[in-house]
């Protein structure tokens, strides 16, 4: 009963370096996102997807690509770390548009 | 754009008492969904409750409601019997329903304190 998992669950950058932030889901959901979290700004959507091989930009999708290859997962990357991109991510998905997420339980990243 | 409002940056409850949390949004759809969302220490998001616009009682879960005023886009929680586990970041989200292929705008979040 894995729901969604997030890997890693922390990491500490440094300024320029490049990683990736993987998403898996074994439900069968089409849409996946990937938001970041900030103090006193809620959750911000960066990218998403609704199926498939389909990505889309979301609300600050700026020094971020995603990939989503097979349908389970769900790729965040960052090629070029900055410390504006300290944040928390969160990866979520859900079978449709009217449903609430499922999300993992986040990434702790630090760019220094 | 969308925006979801939530004033109360923080409040407190006494454990057993009632707390509302208050959340506004700002929505053209017609048809469209709201959500409260619990975030504990442990960083986990919970969805807590779910309403659909079009629909006009409010939805329930156990000890959380909702007050749906479509009219007014206001969509508090109302968490009644206080727990010292429902201590967490609450946060109110919207989705604009149709085309928005399930994109959740949050607000800003509420973080609650309930005191033994």
């Amino acid at each position: 009963n894995a729901g969604v998992t997030q890997t890693p669950k922390f990491r500490v950058l440094k300024t320029g370096q490049s990683m990736t932030l993987l998403c898996a889901q074994d439900m069968n959901h089409e849409y996946m996102y990937w938001y970041r979290q900030d103090p006193g700004m809620g959750l911000r959507l960066i990218h998403y997807s609704v199926g498939e091989g389909t990505t889309a930009k979301g609300e600050v999708p700026d020094g971020y690509n995603v990939s989503r290859l097979k349908k389970q997962n769900f790729l965040l990357g960052l090629e070029s770390a900055a410390p504006s991109q300290t944040s928390v991510y969160f990866c979520a998905s859900t079978p449709t548009g009217v449903y609430g997420y499922t999300f993992g339980s986040g990434t702790r990243l630090t760019v220094v | 754009a969308q925006t979801v409002t939530q004033s109360q940056p923080e409040m407190s409850v006494q454990e057993a008492e009632t707390v509302t949390l208050s959340c506004t949004y700002d929505t053209s759809e017609s048809d469209y969904y709201l959500f409260w969302y619990k975030q504990p220490p442990s960083r986990q998001m919970i969805l807590v409750i779910r309403q659909e616009a079009y629909k006009q009682q409010n939805a329930t879960e156990n000890r959380f409601s909702v007050n749906f005023q479509k009219a007014a886009k206001s969509f508090s929680l109302k968490i009644s019997d206080s727990q010292l586990g429902d201590a967490a970041m609450y946060f109110c989200a919207d989705n604009a329903g149709g085309t928005s292929y399930g994109k959740l705008t949050f607000g800003q979040g509420t973080i609650l304190t309930v005191h033994p």
